[in-house]
């Protein structure tokens, strides 16, 4: 079945550093990708997606690129600040099926120091 | 503006009760989903429904039933109620398509005594 396996966290960066938290997957169709945001206290919330092999989203500084050669999709920022520190979900939705089955990571903890 | 709104923030039930978790979007989506959240282990998918009175188990359905009677009503029911599924349940709706956002109720947090 589909899934989507995440680096484990936490991650723990100074202030300016990059940043990348790997995101691979499998399915059986062709999905959609999707970095998802936690931030403390809050619910989940859109970051950014990639619907093709090789889009690329993007919002906040952050990046991923779908790449389907590697079934990866990989977040990355080039300067994180202590307003980052988040949990962090990679999801897809495929529609292998025929249905659109949304499933997320186990999600990486992200810990920003100023 | 879009909302997704779950009946309880916080519910303490005992042992062995039959639990109902409410779920209502009013984006007139047609997919909705009941996760659980567990540290360590993400957000596991426990059922889906992609139509009015259609359901798709998914990761960990055990112990759990759905019902979606309506299209804007998603429930989750624990059939009895165990110490195991105290955790954060958080429902979800998105559209019937590849690329679509999935929005997320603010979770219930449920405790089993």
């Amino acid at each position: 079945g589909d899934s989507v396996t995440q680096m484990e966290g936490p991650v723990t960066l100074s202030e300016e550093a990059f940043l990348t938290i790997n995101c691979t997957y499998t399915a059986t169709g062709y999905p959609s990708l999707f970095w998802y945001v936690q931030y403390p206290g809050e619910g989940l919330q859109l970051l950014l997606k990639a619907t093709k092999a090789d889009d690329k989203g993007s919002n906040k500084g952050f990046e991923a690129t779908y790449r389907k050669e590697t079934t990866s999709f990989h977040l990355e920022k080039g300067s994180v600040q202590v307003s980052d520190s988040a949990v962090y979900f990679c999801a897809l939705s495929d529609s292998g099926s025929g249905t659109y089955k949304y499933i997320f990571g186990t999600g990486t903890r992200l810990k920003v120091l100023a | 503006d879009v909302k997704v709104t779950q009946s309880s923030r916080y519910l303490v039930k005992r042992t062995g009760e039959k639990v109902f978790l409410e779920c209502v979007q009013d984006m007139d989506h047609e997919n909705m989903f009941w996760y659980r959240q567990d540290p360590g282990l993400g957000l596991r998918l426990i059922y889906f429904s992609y139509d009015v009175k259609m359901k798709e188990k998914g990761d960990i359905p055990e112990g759990y039933s759905v019902s979606r009677e309506k299209k804007e009503r998603f429930s989750l029911i624990l059939e009895s109620a165990s110490t195991n599924q105290t955790s954060m349940y958080l429902c979800a709706s998105t559209l019937s398509m590849a690329d679509t956002e999935a929005f997320f109720g603010q979770g219930t947090r449920l405790t089993v005594v």
